[in-house]
C-alpha cells in the first residue's frame, strides 16, 4: 500500500527565511504527487503538482516542489516566506493504475511564520 | 463559478444517533469522493463516485457509513448508530471525469464538523 511520510509535524520560521518541507512516499508504481494547502479555518486548496514531464513544478505565490523518483521524494521549497503563509501543508499521492485519483495524504506539516 | 459546497458546516449529534451530510459538487464534475480529517487519523479516503457509481468503497471504515449518489450530482454520506470516534471533519471533493482534462485535480469543499456527544 502506498503511504506518504511528512517528516516535519511543526515548522516555525521567521518571516522572509526560506524554509523546506519535506515528503516522501512510498510506492512501486508510477505516481502523480500533490501539495495541498490549508488555510486556519478555511478547505483544502491544490497548491501544486506534479503528473509528469519536468520535475521542477512551481506554484504561483512562489511555491516550488522537485519530483525526485531516486529517493521518492517531492519536498515543497520557498526562498522567502511571508506572515500569510502560515499554514498546514499535506503532501499526497495518487497512483496511476485505476484511472481515478484515490489521495493518500501525508499527515501534514503546519508552518508558522512569525515576524 | 460556484464550488463545491457541503451541509451543514457544522453538526453536534448524540452518541447512537443517525447523520446525514451532504455534498454538492462543481456543476459536471462527475468524479466525486469524500475524505476524513481527524485528529487521530489524519486524512483519509473514504470513498469514491463516478457518476452514480462506486467503484471504490474501501475507505469506508465499518457498515455504519454509507453513501450514495443521486444524478450524477449531489451525494450523501449516511454514519449510523454515531460514536465518538466518528468525530471528525468530513470533507467532500470533485473532479472532471477520468481522462478529461483536469481529472487528476480535485476541489475541495469546506467540509462538514461532525462533533459526537
Amino acid at each position: 500500500a502506498q503511504s506518504v511520510t511528512q517528516l516535519d509535524s511543526q515548522v516555525p520560521v521567521f518571516e522572509e527565511a526560506p524554509v523546506e518541507l519535506r515528503c516522501n512516499y512510498s510506492s512501486s508504481v508510477s505516481v502523480y504527487l500533490f501539495w495541498y494547502v490549508q488555510y486556519p479555518n478555511q478547505g483544502l486548496q491544490l497548491l501544486l503538482k506534479y503528473l509528469s514531464g519536468s520535475t521542477l513544478v512551481e506554484s504561483i505565490n512562489g511555491f516550488e516542489a522537485e519530483f525526485n523518483k531516486s529517493q521518492t521524494s517531492f519536498h515543497l521549497r520557498k526562498p522567502s516566506v511571508h506572515i500569510s503563509d502560515t499554514a498546514e501543508y499535506f503532501c499526497a499521492v495518487s497512483d496511476r493504475v485505476g484511472g481515478y485519483n484515490k489521495l493518500i495524504f501525508g499527515a501534514g506539516t503546519r508552518l508558522a511564520v512569525h515576524p | 463559478g460556484a464550488g463545491v459546497s457541503q451541509s451543514p458546516s457544522n453538526k453536534v449529534t448524540e452518541k447512537g444517533k443517525d447523520v446525514e451530510l451532504r455534498c454538492d459538487p462543481i456543476s459536471g464534475h462527475t468524479a466525486l469522493y469524500w475524505y476524513r480529517q481527524s485528529l487521530g487519523q489524519g486524512l483519509e479516503f473514504l470513498i469514491y463516485f463516478q457518476g452514480n457509481s462506486a467503484p471504490d468503497k474501501s475507505g469506508l471504515p465499518s457498515d455504519r457509513f454509507s453513501a450514495e449518489r443521486t444524478g450524477g450530482s449531489v451525494s450523501t454520506l449516511t454514519i449510523q448508530r454515531t460514536q465518538q470516534e466518528d468525530s471528525a471533519v468530513y470533507l467532500c471533493a470533485s473532479a472532471p471525469g477520468p481522462g478529461l482534462a483536469g481529472s487528476y485535480e480535485q476541489y475541495f469543499g469546506p467540509g462538514t464538523r461532525l462533533t459526537v456527544t
